[in-house]
């Protein structure tokens, strides 16, 4: 089946760029995820891109594919304590019908003063 | 707010209960999944509704069990309640296609004791 790897925790100093890296072993071709859990809430679709892209950027977001690494990664620039959440990375299911995700468990970002 | 409305958003039982938690998609989405989040699981699919039919199931415990109404709202049943059953249960919504990912609820955190 799909499996979805990321890191658990990720720190990095306020100001800083944090990178929360994503691998995963099987994907249909449509969009991929990426959402952001703040503490005692849901998850909320942070940013996505389609399969046939390499790089997305949205004001402070920078999504990167690599598709041939199976690789997806999320760069925040000048990070701030707002930041602080936990970050998941989603991809359509192999075989999961047309909107089937499969999540990673979730990269902690922690960020220091 | 998501637009997902999920209710109780606290709920405590004890061991042997049964409860049952409900979740109202967003306008027009169609798709209903039901996700149980746990600190040492992550966020586990358990299992996916589309307009009224079982479509796609997880890691759904015998013990649990759902459903989709002609309203489109959902119930998730859970009995002979466990203490290793309490989580987070959120539950998500997209549309017919699921391109631009799932919508989540805020949850349900249930308290098993």
């Amino acid at each position: 089946g799909e499996d979805v790897e990321q890191s658990l925790f990720l720190s990095v100093r306020e100001g800083d760029s944090s990178v929360i890296n994503c691998t995963y072993t099987d994907s249909s071709s449509t969009y991929l995820y990426w959402y952001k859990q703040e503490p005692g809430a849901g998850l909320q679709l942070l940013t996505y891109i389609f399969s046939n892209m390499d790089m997305k950027q949205d004001q402070r977001l920078t999504v990167l594919l690599n598709k041939k690494d199976k690789h997806l990664s999320l760069r925040i620039a000048d990070t701030q304590t707002g930041d602080s959440a936990i970050y998941f990375c989603a991809v359509p299911t192999l075989g999961g019908g047309a909107d089937g995700l499969t999540f990673g468990k979730g990269t902690h970002l922690i960020i220091q003063p | 707010d998501s637009g997902v409305t999920q209710t109780p958003k606290h709920l405590i039982t004890a061991t042997g209960q049964r409860v049952t938690l409900r979740c109202s998609p967003r306008s027009g989405d169609l798709s209903v999944y039901w996700y149980q989040q746990s600190l040492d699981q992550g966020l586990q699919f358990l299992i996916q509704y589309y307009n009224g039919e079982e479509r796609a199931k997880g890691n759904i415990l015998e013990r649990f069990s759902a459903q989709q109404f002609p309203d489109l709202h959902s119930e998730l049943n859970l009995s002979s309640l466990e203490l290793g059953d309490s989580a987070l249960y959120f539950c998500a919504s997209s549309g017919p296609a699921g391109n631009y990912g799932y919508t989540f609820g805020s949850g349900t955190r249930l308290t098993v004791v």
